[in-house]
């Protein structure tokens, strides 16, 4: 069964800090991941794709590496603001999954402090 | 153009009750799906509509849960005798054409409270 993981849970950071974001996944049989943002009380908002062939992908300040053997990912936000602050999501289209189903982790709370 | 939208956004009623949340999806996608995110979690699959049928129910967690799509736009998530635990956002999402190579473009969820 896939599971998806995010570490950490939380992260506090001043502003202009260049961080990362973790993701792990169990199963690298995907077919792409995905990373989203989540406002409070929001809906999600899709960051970045990364196809299974792929290995990053980059918008703006935001670069999400894939490494699909380890079953890694990971999302770089440079010169982080304070309008950065949201929950970060990440999600695999498995093999063994429907064509709808996207497997979440449970995110990663990050606050930007001024 | 307009996004996803869910109506109702917030929606409190009494265990035993039936609630409807209704999704609009952004117009021409073909695809749409709904999830639910429990406090503290990330969003959980539950059904996958291509077109007007589902092409996927895997996730609906037992026989109170239905959802429908009649006309392969507009679609509507029922949940029959809620219980407490049913307490959750309700997000609906849709795609162009459906597909593990699209993105999904997310609505921003009722917030449904079991009491």
């Amino acid at each position: 069964k896939q599971e998806v993981t995010q570490i950490p849970a939380a992260l506090s950071v001043p502003e202009g800090e260049n961080l990362v974001l973790n993701c792990s996944f169990t199963d690298s049989a995907i077919y792409n991941l995905q990373w989203f943002r989540q406002d409070p009380g929001k809906g999600l908002t899709s960051l970045l794709l990364i196809q299974s062939s792929q290995r990053e992908q980059t918008s703006g300040r935001l670069n999400a590496s894939l490494d699909k053997s380890s079953g890694r990912s990971t999302l770089y936000i440079a010169a982080s603001q304070p309008g950065d602050s949201a929950t970060y999501l990440c999600a695999v289209y498995h093999y063994g999954g429907s064509q709808g189903n996207l497997i979440f982790g449970k995110g990663t709370k990050l606050s930007v402090k001024p | 153009g307009a996004g996803v939208s869910q109506t109702p956004s917030n929606k409190v009623t009494e265990k035993g009750k039936y609630v409807e949340l209704r999704c609009d999806p952004i117009s021409g996608h073909t695809a749409l799906y709904w999830y639910r995110q429990s406090l503290g979690q990330g969003p959980e699959f539950l059904i996958y509509f291509q077109g007007t049928g589902a092409a996927d129910d895997s996730g609906l967690p037992n026989d109170r849960f239905f959802a429908v799509r009649p006309e392969g736009s507009v679609s509507t998530l029922k949940i029959q005798r809620t219980e407490r635990g049913d307490s959750a956002v309700y997000l609906c999402a849709s795609s162009l054409v459906g597909g593990r190579r699209e993105t999904q473009y997310f609505g921003p969820g009722t917030r449904l409270l079991v009491l």
